[in-house]
């Protein structure tokens, strides 16, 4: 069975210094991986999504993130965290053929600090 | 933006009725899902369909039922809502195929079960 793990419930940034969020996955092969951002109150918007080839895979808003095969990981990055970034983010694993079949995170809650 | 809108936005039901979420999307994608997210956890999936008349089960489908009678229409239904069905249930379809898919999210649906 496929699982996530988002380890930190909750980060807190100041604005302008850089971001890391942890992903840790369980997938009986290569997965699909995937980033979402959600906002108050909004549904989920896709931040980028990992399926083969080049590890380091870049997302809009100026996120990237980095799948590491041999730490079962797929940790989320953002050099420079804008106010507006404060949000709930979730990782999911999917399943090949079926990618809307996902398993998400609890997720992690971003703030971030004038 | 794939245009998948979900009705009604908010809902407060007695235990016991029965209630019926639509989710309607304009993008012709063949793949549609619906999970609920409850406090401190992630998307959890309830039931997916692969097309017309083709549906599945997923991880929490228990009381719950769908039907997809056209590919721009996903009904969810709770036979008899409890008050463990108090939840924010999004609808998302699914664009494209292998590399090329992404998971569209509507806005949700607040489902109170008093």
């Amino acid at each position: 069975a496929q699982s996530v793990t988002q380890p930190d419930i909750h980060i807190t940034v100041s604005e302008g210094a850089s971001l890391e969020l942890r992903c840790n996955y369980s997938y009986g092969a290569t997965p699909y991986l995937f980033w979402y951002v959600q906002s108050p109150g909004q549904g989920l918007q896709l931040l980028l999504k990992y399926f083969s080839g080049d590890t380091l895979v870049q997302g809009i808003k100026g996120f990237e993130a980095e799948f590491k095969r041999s730490q079962s990981s797929f940790n989320l990055r953002k050099p420079s965290v804008h106010w507006s970034d404060a949000a709930e983010y979730f990782c999911a694993v999917g399943a090949r053929g079926n990618a809307g079949k996902s398993t998400f995170g609890d997720g992690t809650t971003l703030t971030v600090k004038p | 933006d794939a245009g998948i809108t979900q009705s009604p936005r908010h809902k407060v039901t007695e235990t016991g009725t029965p209630v019926t979420l639509r989710c309607h999307q304009t993008e012709n994608h063949r793949y549609m899902y619906w999970y609920r997210q409850d406090p401190g956890h992630g998307l959890r999936l309830i039931h997916y369909s692969y097309g017309v008349k083709d549906t599945d089960k997923g991880e929490v489908s228990d009381g719950y039922s769908v039907s997809r009678s056209k590919t721009e229409d996903f009904l969810l239904t709770l036979e008899s809502a409890t008050s463990s069905q108090t939840s924010v249930y999004f609808c998302a379809s699914l664009l494209g195929q292998g590399t090329n898919t992404e998971a569209f999210f509507g806005q949700g649906t607040r489902l109170t079960v008093v």
